[in-house]
């Protein structure tokens, strides 16, 4: 069974950083593109970054280039988001998914983890 | 915001027929890149419901299917059910982005 767990859940105050993590299982994880995906409260889904599936490609939203690094480790199973100079409207669930490198779709996603940004 | 736009919320009494719409541009849909649909659940993560436009993922029942032409995309849920009610938002790829791009969401109400 594909199971994707993300965790890094945490209240962080603004301009500070924070690392996701996303546990793959039940698949063979480095076959496979990785993505970022968040959701703010009562918002709709923004796509945030990708990672091809040996890493030498990386995608990023320009709401968050520059600030935020998508990154992975294949003998760990596991993806990762460094989130870096976090502001109020990074506030939001971030999802972890699998699918193709640039179109989708998604097949499987994780169930989230929220990122609080306030002082 | 997003470059796919679509109804913030439709609704439909049980049994009925809803459809959504996806509008992008020639740089998106238009482009002819594929369509994506996802149901978010309340409360929960997204889920694929529809993908390459037209294909259900293994589990999802034939109430649910999807078209594109031009630069839109439809999908559409028929004999509406009260579990129907969630979140759908639409997913293409855009080249002036070069990334995923998701519509902007639409509510789906069982009266």
């Amino acid at each position: 069974e594909v199971q994707l767990v993300e965790s890094g859940e945490g209240l962080v105050q603004p301009g500070g950083s924070l690392r996701l993590s996303c546990a793959a299982s039940g698949f063979t994880f480095s076959s496979y593109a990785m993505h970022w995906v968040r959701q703010a409260p009562g918002k709709g889904l923004e796509y945030v970054s990708a990672i091809s599936s040996n890493g030498g490609n990386t995608y990023y939203a320009d709401s968050v280039k520059g600030r935020f690094t998508i990154s992975r480790d294949n003998s760990k199973n596991t993806l990762y988001l460094q989130m870096g100079s976090l502001r109020a409207e990074d506030m939001a669930v971030y999802y972890c998914a699998r699918g193709p490198y640039s179109s989708g779709p998604f097949d499987y996603w994780g169930q989230g983890t929220l990122v609080t940004v306030s002082s | 915001q997003s470059v796919l736009t679509q109804p913030p919320s439709v609704s439909g009494a049980p049994g009925q027929r809803v459809t959504i719409s996806c509008t992008g541009s020639s740089s998106n849909i238009g482009a002819g890149y594929d369509v994506h649909w996802y149901q978010q659940l309340p409360g929960t993560a997204p889920k694929l419901l529809i993908y390459g436009n037209i294909n259900r993922p293994s589990g999802v029942p034939d109430r649910f299917s999807g078209s594109r032409s031009g630069t839109s995309a439809s999908l559409a849920i028929s004999g509406l059910q009260a579990e129907d009610e969630a979140d759908y938002y639409c997913q293409s790829y855009d080249s002036s982005l070069s990334g995923s791009v998701f519509g902007t969401g639409t509510k789906v109400t069982v009266l």
